[in-house]
């Protein structure tokens, strides 16, 4: 199973727009990437998730290379809120337990 | 309003003793789940069960145990012969397990388990 790479920790301004890059070298042809993310002592909060195409929704975008090794989430228009830590999870099809969680990365916004 | 409640949010407990943790969910999903964090890691799963009166073993299932006698219920019980018990502890729940995409986890607030 794929295991993901990101960095443990990032700085944004607020109102800027906050790019957190996972890498995901070994991810399988069918195997989907998602985001969550744990704002502290809370418990996570799905985001998004993408399999070859890039994803929007409202609280986020995915954008994920075309050899599908790496992907990146944005946060067109971070706030304090969004300080938290997340998470980037490579998941098998059909094996919905299997989320297998890193560290993450902290995603602190300054004012 | 749907979603998953744990109680209670903090619980102290002594070494030996055997502790339950709550779960429950109104979301109406088949598929439950229990996680373990540690300070600065991820989560690990401990218990997954797909549907009423079954559950399947996570990764680290030994000195926990589990039951599934309602749809929207998950305890989780910690036992003496856990040998590090203190943890946060998460349950989530999705609409099913064995799905193609999608079928993202929610989760409830969590319970500080604190063993002296």
């Amino acid at each position: 199973d794929a295991k993901t790479t990101q960095p443990p920790s990032m700085d944004c301004a607020e109102g800027r727009a906050a790019n957190l890059p996972c890498n995901h070298s070994t991810i399988s042809g069918n195997e989907y990437v998602y985001w969550y993310r744990q704002i502290h002592s809370q418990g996570p909060q799905y985001i998004i998730h993408g399999l070859k195409n890039n994803e929007t929704n409202e609280m986020a975008s995915l954008i994920i290379t075309e050899d599908r090794k790496s992907s990146t989430l944005i946060l067109p228009h971070a706030t304090l809120r969004d300080t938290a830590v997340y998470y980037c999870i490579v998941r098998p099809p059909g094996r919905n337990y299997q989320l297998i969680w890193g560290a993450g990365t902290k995603l602190i916004i300054k004012p | 309003d749907g979603g998953i409640t744990q109680s209670p949010k903090y619980l102290f407990r002594k070494e030996g003793q055997n502790v339950t943790l709550s779960c429950e969910q109104n979301l109406n999903h088949d598929a439950m789940y229990w996680y373990r964090q540690d300070p600065g890691q991820g989560l690990r799963l401990i218990y997954y069960s797909q549907i009423v009166n079954d559950f399947q073993k996570g990764d680290i299932a030994e000195g926990y145990s589990v039951s599934r006698e309602k749809k929207e219920s998950f305890p989780l019980t910690v036992t003496s012969a856990q040998k590090n018990p203190t943890a946060f502890y998460l349950c989530a729940s999705s609409t099913r397990i064995t799905g193609v995409g999608g079928e993202e986890q929610y989760f409830g607030p969590g319970t500080r388990l604190t063993v002296t």
